[in-house]
This record gives C-alpha cells, sequence and structure tokens, in this order.
C-alpha cells in the first residue's frame, strides 16, 4: 500500500511569514494533489500536479512534485489569516487508487 | 457552492442497519468519487465511477457498495453498520475519467452510528 507522510502535523505561524510543507510518499507516483479543508467544511481541490518539476500557483500558494525524490511541497508565501485550514496532500498510484496524508492544520497568527 | 449536491447532511442510526447516501455531480461532469473521513483512519478513498461503470477501488469495505445511475447521480449503501463506520463521507465529481483534473467535493453526510 501507498504511504503518504505529511509534515509538519500542525503549523503555527505568523501573519508575513513563509513557511513549506512537505509531502513525501512511498511508491512511484506522477499524479500528485493538494486540498484545503475549513474547519467543519468539505474539501476544496487545490492543485493536481501530474508530471516531475511540475510547479502550480495560485495566489500566496505554491506547489511542486519531484517524482525522483517522492516530494512534494505546498509553499506559503507571506502568509495571511485567511490561509488557515488543514491542508492535505493525496498521490493516485497506477490502479488509480487514491491515498491521503494526514494532513497539516495550519494557523495563521495575527 | 461546488455544485456537488449530497443528500442526507446528517443521518444517525442503530448498529446492524443499511442507509444510502446519495450524491448529483456538477452538471456535465462523468465522474463521481467517493470519500470517508474519520478521526481513527483520516481520509480515505472508497471508490469511484465514470460514466457509470467502476473505474477504481480504494479501501472500501464489502458491506459497503455504490453505484453511479444513468442520469449520473450515484449512491453508497452501507449495510450491517458498526459503530466504526461512524464518519464524514464526501463525494466529489470531475469532468474526465481519470485523477487528472480538478475534483469538485460536495458538503459531505455524516454518519452516526449508534
Amino acid at each position: 500500500e501507498l504511504k503518504v507522510e505529511q509534515n509538519p502535523l500542525f503549523l503555527s505561524m505568523q501573519e508575513g511569514k513563509n513557511y513549506t510543507i512537505y509531502c513525501n510518499y512511498s511508491t512511484t507516483s506522477d499524479r500528485l494533489y493538494w486540498y484545503r479543508q475549513d474547519p467543519g467544511k468539505s474539501l476544496e481541490s487545490l492543485f493536481v500536479l501530474l508530471s516531475n518539476g511540475a510547479v502550480k500557483q495560485e495566489g500566496r500558494l505554491m506547489a511542486s512534485l519531484d517524482t525522483k525524490a517522492r516530494l512534494s511541497t505546498l509553499h506559503i508565501t507571506a502568509a495571511v489569516h485567511d490561509l488557515s485550514a488543514t491542508y492535505f496532500c493525496a498521490v493516485a498510484n497506477t490502479g488509480n487508487q487514491f491515498y491521503f496524508g494526514t494532513g497539516t492544520s495550519l494557523t495563521v497568527i495575527p | 457552492d461546488s455544485g456537488v449536491t449530497q443528500t442526507p447532511k446528517h443521518l444517525i442510526t442503530a448498529t446492524g442497519q443499511r442507509v444510502t447516501l446519495r450524491c448529483s455531480p456538477r452538471s456535465g461532469d462523468l465522474s463521481v468519487y467517493w470519500y470517508q473521513q474519520s478521526l481513527d483512519q483520516g481520509l480515505q478513498f472508497l471508490i469511484q465511477y465514470y460514466n457509470g461503470e467502476e473505474r477504481a477501488k480504494g479501501n472500501i469495505l464489502e458491506r459497503f457498495s455504490a453505484q453511479q445511475f444513468p442520469d449520473l447521480h450515484s449512491e453508497l449503501n452501507l449495510s450491517s453498520l458498526e459503530l466504526g463506520d461512524s464518519a464524514l463521507y464526501f463525494c466529489a465529481s470531475s469532468a474526465q475519467e481519470y485523477f487528472a483534473n480538478i475534483q469538485y467535493f460536495g458538503a459531505g453526510t455524516r454518519l452516526s452510528v449508534l
């Protein structure tokens, strides 16, 4: 079974600072996904990364994928309070089975 | 509003019972995915359908089954319910068959098994 590890599990950061969330996975995959979940709410798709070296940016969030290292990063630039949420990465294997990380709970402090 | 509709929002039932969760995808989306989220097991992918056919299967128990109907809505059937089945169940939809594009999630059904 494909294992997906995220770190950190909890992240408290000040507004205006930069930080990175890491997502490591255990077997070969070229499909990596990032989601956001607000407390008590559903999931929102953020990024779909489909090849080695893929980089996508939306606002203050930038995601990248290194399939050789089996690593994806979600970089937060100049954090604002509205980014407080739980962020999940997920990886799909060749059988289209889908595995989620444990999530990173982000709190941005004014 | 994602355009994905799930009903009911909340469901309370007893162990041993059977329930059906319903999902209507966004207009035009052919793929439907089901996920379970619980404190114990986190987020888990259950199953995917594309245009009425099963396409991928994850950690779905044998007591659970799903189908996608000709009008593209989907139902997830959970039977012989156990306490551990209490969870949030999400469905999502996307336009294409494989996990190549953005998925849009419904608000979820919260199932409580007492």
